[in-house]
């Protein structure tokens, strides 16, 4: 079964803290990997597509990166307003509907 | 260039009613998918359109169901709500008939039912 999991849940850094957002998947066929930055209460907002092992897309302080297995979104020097739930999902067989992770939600505080 | 919108943004309905939701897709825009997100979990697929027909469906009865117009523009219908109907239901629009193109989301409509 096409699967998504992400960790941690939450994650809490001060103001210029780099860390890292885990994303693993179980699929058959990779068809895209998706990360989307969702604020509260609002429609999650496009970051980047991953199409295969070793592809790597940056943007401002984010970075995502994928292997077979998982995919990464690297945070460097986060500032407050980049607090906000991140959400990982990847396609299902069809190509059609997105599977997501339950996200990971990042809160900076200056 | 307008994202994708929709409309109501907020909705309270009663147990047994029905809702319609509706969605104006992305210009150039021809596929629409819906999505529910409860509070606290990712967004799960509904169902989408193209071309005015429901291609693929995800697991939900038939309470849900949905329809596309001829501009691409799409309403989502829930009948017989329930309790746990209440969530965030997202609109997102793809482009070139939507086989894994990127999907854009719209702000969603947050629907309370008591």
């Amino acid at each position: 079964e096409d699967q998504v999991t992400q960790s941690p849940e939450a994650l809490r850094l001060q103001e210029g803290e780099s860390s890292s957002l885990n994303c693993s998947y179980t699929v058959s066929g990779l068809r895209g990997l998706f990360w989307y930055r969702q604020d509260p209460g609002k429609g999650p907002e496009f970051l980047f597509t991953l199409y295969s092992a070793g592809e790597e897309k940056e943007k401002e302080r984010l970075k995502a990166t994928l292997t077979k297995k998982e995919s990464f979104l690297h945070i460097t020097a986060p500032k407050p307003e980049d607090s906000a739930t991140y959400l990982c999902a990847v396609f299902n067989q069809a190509g059609t509907a997105l599977i997501f992770g339950k996200g990971t939600t990042l809160s900076v505080s200056s | 260039d307008a994202g994708v919108t929709q409309s109501p943004t907020h909705l309270i309905k009663t147990r047994g009613q029905q809702v319609t939701l509706r969605c104006s897709p992305k210009s150039g825009h021809d596929t629409v998918s819906w999505y529910q997100q409860a509070l606290g979990q990712g967004p799960q697929f509904i169902f989408q359109y193209y071309e005015e027909e429901e291609r693929q469906r995800g697991n939900f009865p038939d309470r849900f169901s949905g329809h596309q117009f001829p501009n691409y523009s799409s309403e989502l219908n829930v009948n017989a709500l329930l309790l746990g109907d209440s969530a965030l239901y997202l609109c997102a629009s793809s482009g070139s008939g939507g086989i894994q193109e990127t999907q854009y989301f719209g702000p969603g409509t947050r629907l309370l039912v008591l």
